[in-house]
Order: structure tokens, then sequence, then C-alpha cells
């Protein structure tokens, strides 16, 4: 059964990195058939895609994020993470990771969700 | 990027309701469309994908229809676990990914 697991600081600075690590059981991150992807929710308010990893590491983003995210896999971890730069309170959110199919298909497995808070 | 407005925002609607939530996207997206349930506090869950297909182990009360830029999710009787807040999500391309702002159903 594939499981998903975010783990990460659920406290981060104003101006500082929001690292997160998306731990996957019961299936191989190197699938060539899926893609890894980040969305955040806002507390009380709707789910923003941040950005997906697929097999051959092409990354997609949200142009609106573009310029502070990077995601990357750890294949010896079975493991990818997030890294959103230069934050700021409006990122404060609950942040999943979750599994699409490669091509066209929705997210399908996420994990439970992890909340961080941007504050000084 | 891909517009997509839901409506209604909120639906009141008693155990047993046929109830349907629909979804339009600001160009066609073919069938590339799913929808989502969420509860408080957990992840969402897909319900519908491609449109009209029922994901494994989602009761056969839920249903999708629509294609281009008109689509709807149908309850066809509410049950108590029903009552949730749903979202559409469309994945026709990375323009980007966008979701629903959401429907979130009550109890009457």
């Amino acid at each position: 059964q594939l499981q998903l697991q975010e783990s990460g600081p659920g406290l981060v600075k104003p101006s500082e990195t929001l690292s997160l690590i998306c731990s996957v059981s019961g299936a191989s991150i190197s699938s060539d058939n899926h893609c890894w992807g980040w969305i955040h929710q806002p507390p009380g308010k709707g789910l923003e895609w941040i950005g997906n990893i697929c097999y051959g590491g092409s990354t997609y983003y949200n142009p609106s994020l573009k310029s502070r995210v990077a995601i990357s896999v750890d294949t010896s971890k079975n493991q990818f993470s997030l890294k959103l730069s230069s934050v700021i309170a409006a990122d404060t959110a609950v942040y999943y990771c979750a599994r699409k199919p490669y091509s066209y298909g929705p997210f399908n497995y996420w994990g439970q969700g992890a909340l961080v808070t941007v504050s000084s | 990027d891909i517009q997509m407005t839901q409506s209604p925002s909120t639906l009141s609607a008693s155990i047993g309701d046929r109830v349907t939530i629909t979804c339009r996207a600001s160009q066609s997206i073919s069938l590339w469309l799913a929808w989502y349930q969420q509860k408080p506090g957990k992840a969402p869950k897909v319900l519908i994908y491609d449109a009209s297909s029922l994901e494994s182990g989602v009761p056969s009360r839920f249903s999708g229809s629509g294609s281009g830029t008109e689509f709807t999710l149908t309850i066809s009787s509410l049950q108590p676990d029903d009552f949730a807040t749903y979202y559409c999500q469309q994945y026709n391309s990375y323009s980007p990914y966008t979701f629903g702002r959401g429907t979130k159903l009550e109890i009457k």
C-alpha cells in the first residue's frame, strides 16, 4: 500500500527557506509511470498546486511560485523534497505531497499534510 | 492560467437528496478534470477522474459528467459521510494545474 509522509519544521521565519521532505513507502520513487508533487492550502482556503517532479527529473512549477520553488528527488532514500525560499506570512499553509500518473491524471495518493507557519 | 469556476460555494442539503456541483473551465480542457472530497483536517481524496471515471473504492452514488468547459459532479442520494468540501481540478496542461475554489456541502 503506497504511503506518503511529509516532514519538516512547523515554523519558519519570514525571508527564510521552507524545506519539507516527503517520504514514500510501498512504491519506488524511481517509477517511470508517475510524477510526484506538492500542493498547499492556506488555513480555511482552497488548494494551490506548487509543482511536480517526474521520471527523468523533469520539473514543472506554478508560475506564481516558480522563482522561489525547487523540487528534487533523493532516490537512495525514496524521498522527494520541496524548498520554498524568501517565505512570507502568506506562505503559511498545510503542505501536501502527492502522486499522480506520469501522463494525464489526478493526484490519487496524498500525504496527510504538514502545517507550516511563517512567523518571526 | 486556466481558471476553474466552481458553483455553488455552499450547498445545504438533506440525507437522501440528489445534489449537483458545477465546474466551468475558462478554456477547453477536454476530459482532463478530477473531483476531490476533503474533510476537515484531512487530505483531499479523488472521487472522479477524466471527468467521468469513478476512482476505485468510491461509492457508485458519485458520478461525473461533462467535457470541454462544463463539468458536473452528482451525488445521487446523500449519505451522512458525504458532508464535506468538494474541489474540481484541471490537469489539461501544466499551465499550471488549477483547482476550483471549493463547494462546502452542509446538512440542511
